[in-house]
């Protein structure tokens, strides 16, 4: 059974750092891995999607990159502003376990201070 | 049109009302989906429609039954719901879903939030 954790669970960080966060899962038969953005009481926005075959996708300030035989992802946040702050979630869509199942990772809370 | 509504916004229910949430898309996607969540947890999958049809029910209790009337509009109807049931209901889509294809992004709507009293 596929398990996605996130590290950290929160990060408190001021305004213009560059950040990273980390994604890891279990069993590495993905066919993509998919990064979140949510905001309290919303919906998911998706921010990027990287296909098994890639290594990295940018869009913006933002830069997801992946390593599936290590079972691992990072995205990277350039130049943080407070409004980047919301949770932040990564998603693995599987080879085996059938349809389109998302796993979802325990997601960041992520707080970007002035 | 990229987007995923959801109504209503927000939703509270005793436990012997019968309520129905819905979504919409016009992107011509043709898998849909439901999920709960729970506060400070992540997404969990209730149901998978493709081709309007029922894919994946991942074993939900039958007071929660969903309906696919049409490609664009997904429909869940709550019937005696339990307090544990109060959460933020989130409806996604994504393009055709054969098992094979792998760009499959899934975009989400704004939720339904629920309360059961």
């Amino acid at each position: 059974k596929q398990e996605v954790t996130q590290i950290p669970a929160a990060l408190s960080v001021p305004e213009g750092e560059n950040l990273v966060l980390n994604c890891s899962f279990t069993d590495s038969a993905i066919y993509n891995l998919q990064w979140f953005r949510q905001d309290p009481g919303k919906g998911l926005t998706s921010l990027l999607l990287i296909q098994s075959s890639q290594r990295e996708q940018t869009s913006g300030r933002l830069n997801a990159s992946l390593d599936k035989s290590s079972g691992r992802s990072t995205l990277y946040i350039a130049a943080s502003q407070p409004g980047d702050s919301a949770t932040y979630l990564c998603a693995v869509k599987g080879l085996t376990g059938g349809g389109n199942k998302l796993t979802f990772g325990t997601g960041t809370q992520l707080k970007v201070e002035l | 049109d990229t987007e995923v509504t959801q109504t209503p916004k927000h939703l509270v229910m005793g436990m012997t009302n019968k309520k129905s949430l819905k979504c919409e898309q016009h992107m011509g996607h043709r898998a849909m989906y439901w999920y709960k969540q729970k506060a400070k947890k992540p997404p969990e999958l209730m149901f998978v429609y493709s081709y309007e049809k029922l894919s994946i029910n991942e074993s939900v209790p039958s007071r929660f039954s969903p309906e696919c009337p049409n490609s664009s509009l997904l429909n869940l109807h709550l019937h005696a719901l339990q307090p544990e049931d109060s959460a933020l209901y989130l409806c996604a889509s994504s393009q055709a879903p054969p098992d094979r294809l792998a760009y499959n992004e899934q975009f989400f709507g704004p939720g339904t939030r629920l309360t059961v009293l």
